[in-house]
Formats: structure tokens, sequence, C-alpha cells
């Protein structure tokens, strides 16, 4: 199945810097890559995505770039907020999703972002 | 709309012991999954479901069962529970539509085997 790598694992940032977090993908065939954010004791929630016909995505301050060639996919946040400060996720679709008609994604290992005000 | 919920929040479980996890969606979504959260290791996929009546395996399904009974609706059960199931587990559900990928989360249940 797809294996997703994502780094770093913890990133600290001053408010109003920027923020990057990347993740690689092993399977060439997927072809969504959703980003999620997850709060303490809550559920992940999608807060931007993208498809494999897009280089990039932007949504206000947040950004995702996509490497097709190069099977590998970042997260941009800029004019970081302390409301920022969470773990965050990217994912890939499972080449399979089509065929079985399921959604499925295989899940990086998460970033903990702490943005310090 | 209160989206995706899951019952209960909390459980602490015996090594042997059974016990069923229920998620529920009111935005009429085809597709829901189970979830297990472990640190370091992001969020693994036990098993999905498609429809009604309709279920299957996904990266970590063992020691897992599951029954999609009605559309709403998506049970996980631990036939015998180990110390290795204890995680936070996490229900989701998402449209069938190619329109929309998106998972809809929900506030997860964490379970302790002792």
């Amino acid at each position: 199945g797809e294996n997703v790598e994502q780094h770093p694992s913890t990133l600290s940032v001053q408010e109003g810097d920027s923020a990057v977090i990347k993740c690689t993908y092993s399977d060439s065939a997927s072809n969504y890559f959703p980003w999620y954010k997850q709060e303490l004791g809550k559920g992940p929630q999608l807060i931007i995505d993208i498809r494999s016909n897009v280089g990039e995505k932007k949504d206000q301050r947040i950004a995702v770039t996509l490497n097709k060639t190069a099977k590998h996919f970042s997260l941009h946040i800029t004019e970081t907020q302390p409301e920022d400060s969470a773990v965050y996720f990217c994912a890939a679709r499972d080449r399979y999703s089509d065929q079985t008609g399921a959604n499925n994604l295989f899940f990086g290992t998460g970033t903990r972002l702490t943005v310090i005000p | 709309n209160a989206g995706v919920t899951q019952t209960p929040k909390f459980r602490v479980l015996k090594t042997g012991q059974s016990m069923t996890l229920l998620c529920a969606q009111d935005m009429n979504h085809e597709y829901m999954y189970w979830y297990r959260q472990d640190p370091g290791m992001g969020l693994r996929l036990i098993h999905y479901s498609v429809g009604e009546g309709t279920t299957a395996k996904g990266e970590v399904p063992d020691g897992y069962n599951v029954s999609r009974l009605k559309k709403q609706n998506f049970l996980l059960g631990l036939e015998s529970a180990a110390p290795s199931q204890t995680s936070v587990y996490f229900c989701a559900s998402s449209y069938s539509s190619a329109l929309s990928y998106e998972q809809y989360f929900g506030p997860g249940t964490r379970l302790t085997v002792t």
C-alpha cells in the first residue's frame, strides 16, 4: 500500500512567521492529497486539499504545493497565529479507491506545530 | 447538524472483554470509516464501508469486526480486547461523489485495555 512520510515531527515558529510541513508519498497513482488539522481532544478537520492535476492551491494564509515527479507535497502557513498551534497530518488517497468506490486515505505521522506569541 | 458523533468518549476494558463502539452521522454520507490513532503513527484505517450492508478491511483489521446495518451508523466491535488495542479510535464519513473526497471525523473514543 501507499507509504506517506511527514517531516518535521515538531515545529516551533514565532507568531507572524511562516511554517512549512513536507510530505512524500510512494505510489505515483495516488491522486488526492489532503491536509488535516487536529486540535487537542478533537478529531482531525480538513483545512486544504489538492488533486494530482493541480500544482498549487491557496486559501487565505494556507497553501499546498504538489510535485508529482518528485512525489512530494507541502503545506505552507503564512503569518502564523497562536490558534494555528495544533497537530497537522498529510494524507494520500489510495490508488484502488477509484475501483472500490471508497476514499481510503494513508496518513503521515503528524507534525506538532507550536506558534509562540 | 451534529455531524459525526461517537459513543462512548472513554472506556477502560480488561484483557479479553468485548465492546462495541458506535458511530453515527447525520449528513447522509455513503462512506464511513474507522481509524485508530497511536502516538507517532498517525491514523490507520481499520475497516470501511461504501454503503449500508457492506464493509471491507482496511490497513489494520485484525482483532476488529464492523457492521453497517443502517446508513447512518457504523459499529466497531472488539471481540476479545488486547492491550495492543489501547488507542484512540476515530470514525469518519464522506460523500461518494468524486466532487468531494473530504472525510468528516468524529471526536474520538479513547480506549484503554489493561
